[in-house]
């Protein structure tokens, strides 16, 4: 059963508009969450996290929201860039389980120029 | 920092031969993951070592594949004999448990059985 799940494959929005990918998880010890990016024939590369004690985080153009009684999270780019064009991660780690972490399978977001 | 190291990044071979993708983690790193992509299932973990010591295997899909880590600079992933169905992209990823939960990919192996 997957535990965190991106429920859209894919996104298109237009340039300097707001973008907003989701993720829903299902297991209540996740606490810590995080986002990764990742363009063609590269590895996903980090992007953002947040802890589970908290409800926003913002770097830059990037913020994640975590409503953690809808067990939802979201990431906002604003404003978005061609160069955002990729495929977003969302991941959660469980407690005491290290540095393990559990992905969804990922939204392809597409920003037209 | 020359970051993950993953060879090859491409292997193409036919059904039944043995492959064997290599992993060189960030120096000072002490954890390790493989994961395994495709369309279907999205990323998933295959296997996780801290310390040099496997941890959780319990995303390995079945006895054909193995994985090792004979030091704290290399690892590798088997599979044996190779079934079509294998066919993926096969990340590799370290982090430092303890310091942050953030793991660093390599670039992939890109796996087709024919």
């Amino acid at each position: 059963d997957q535990q965190v799940k991106q429920n859209s494959p894919s996104l298109s929005v237009q340039e300097g508009r707001i973008s907003i990918l989701n993720c829903d998880y299902t297991n209540s010890m996740f606490d810590y969450f995080l986002w990764y990016k990742k363009y063609p024939a590269e590895g996903p590369t980090f992007l953002i996290s947040i802890s589970s004690i908290k409800d926003k985080n913002e770097d830059g153009r990037f913020t994640v929201f975590l409503n953690k009684s809808a067990k939802h999270l979201s990431l906002h780019i604003v404003p978005s860039q061609p160069g955002d064009s990729a495929v977003y991660f969302c991941a959660a780690r469980l407690n005491n389980a290290g540095n393990m972490l559990t992905f969804g399978g990922g939204t392809r977001l597409m920003v037209k120029p | 920092d020359a970051g993950v190291i993953q060879s090859p990044r491409h292997e193409v071979t036919e059904m039944g031969q043995e492959v064997t993708l290599r992993c060189k983690p960030i120096s000072g790193h002490n954890s390790l993951f493989w994961y395994r992509q495709t369309m279907m299932r999205g990323l998933e973990l295959l296997i996780y070592f801290n310390n040099n010591v496997p941890i959780d295997d319990s995303g390995m899909p079945e006895d054909r594949f193995s994985a090792k880590m004979p030091n704290a600079s290399f690892s590798t992933l088997k599979i044996q004999p190779s079934e079509p169905r294998d066919s993926a992209v096969y990340f590799c990823a370290s982090s430092v448990q303890g310091f942050s939960y953030e793991q660093y990919f390599g670039p992939g192996t890109r796996l087709t059985v024919t």
